[in-house]
């Protein structure tokens, strides 16, 4: 069974500093993706990593996949309070039924 | 701007009350997801759609929860009777899935948060 872990649970940093979020998952995946929850919003997707070495960023954020460890990572860089939220990874087997498996997500508050 | 659009956004029932969920997925997708979000559990998959026909609905309680499309612009999720465990936020999202490939990405609604009282 696809499980997905994500840590830390909570992270509260100061602004201009530097952080990684890591996202674990259990069996080989063909996709994973990074998404972002404010509080009493929906989510919205940041990046889609398609096979081994992907990297992409998008401003102060930075996501990289490892698909032989099996771990994917969330970087911030610099960080500002506009990036406190929830982050979330998933991953998609495409087998079977497709279904999407979502981290426990990282609540993170940046302080001024 | 294609968006995912749920109503209603909000909604209070009192225990034993029935509550339909509706959800427009964005024009053109074929797939349409059905999550629950609370704090104790995080995000559960409930149900979901390919081309209007159910593939998985394994996280839904099936005494109690119905999900459906009855037609390519109008997924719905209902719950009969509503029970106070029930309350959390429903996410629709939607995607298009490409033959071996599975959905690309996968777009979420606003929600729609329900309190059973």
């Amino acid at each position: 069974e696809l499980k997905v872990e994500q840590n830390p649970l909570f992270l509260s940093m100061q602004e201009g500093k530097n952080y990684t979020i890591y996202c674990n998952y259990s069996t080989t995946s063909d996709r994973l993706y990074w998404y972002r929850q404010d509080p009493g919003k929906s989510l919205e997707s940041l990046f889609v990593l398609l096979s081994n070495g992907a990297v992409k960023q998008e401003g102060r954020l930075m996501a990289s996949l490892d698909t032989k460890a099996r771990l994917s990572t969330l970087h911030i860089t610099a960080a500002v309070h506009d990036l406190s939220a929830t982050y979330f990874c998933a991953v998609i087997k495409l087998s079977g039924t497709y279904k999407y498996i979502f981290g426990t997500g990282t609540r993170l508050k940046v302080l001024a | 701007d294609a968006r995912v659009t749920q109503t209603p956004r909000h909604k209070v029932t009192e225990m034993g009350q029935e509550v339909t969920m509706r959800c427009q997925p964005i024009l053109g997708h074929n797939t349409v997801f059905w999550y629950r979000q609370t704090m104790m559990q995080g995000l559960e998959l409930l149900a979901y759609f390919r081309n209007r026909a159910p593939l998985d609905d394994s996280g839904m309680p099936k005494d109690r929860f119905s999900a459906e499309m009855p037609d390519a612009t109008l997924a719905t999720l209902k719950i009969q009777p509503s029970e106070p465990r029930d309350s959390a936020v429903y996410f629709c999202a939607s995607g298009l899935t490409h033959l071996s490939q599975g959905v690309y990405e996968q777009f979420f609604g606003p929600g729609t948060r329900l309190t059973v009282l």
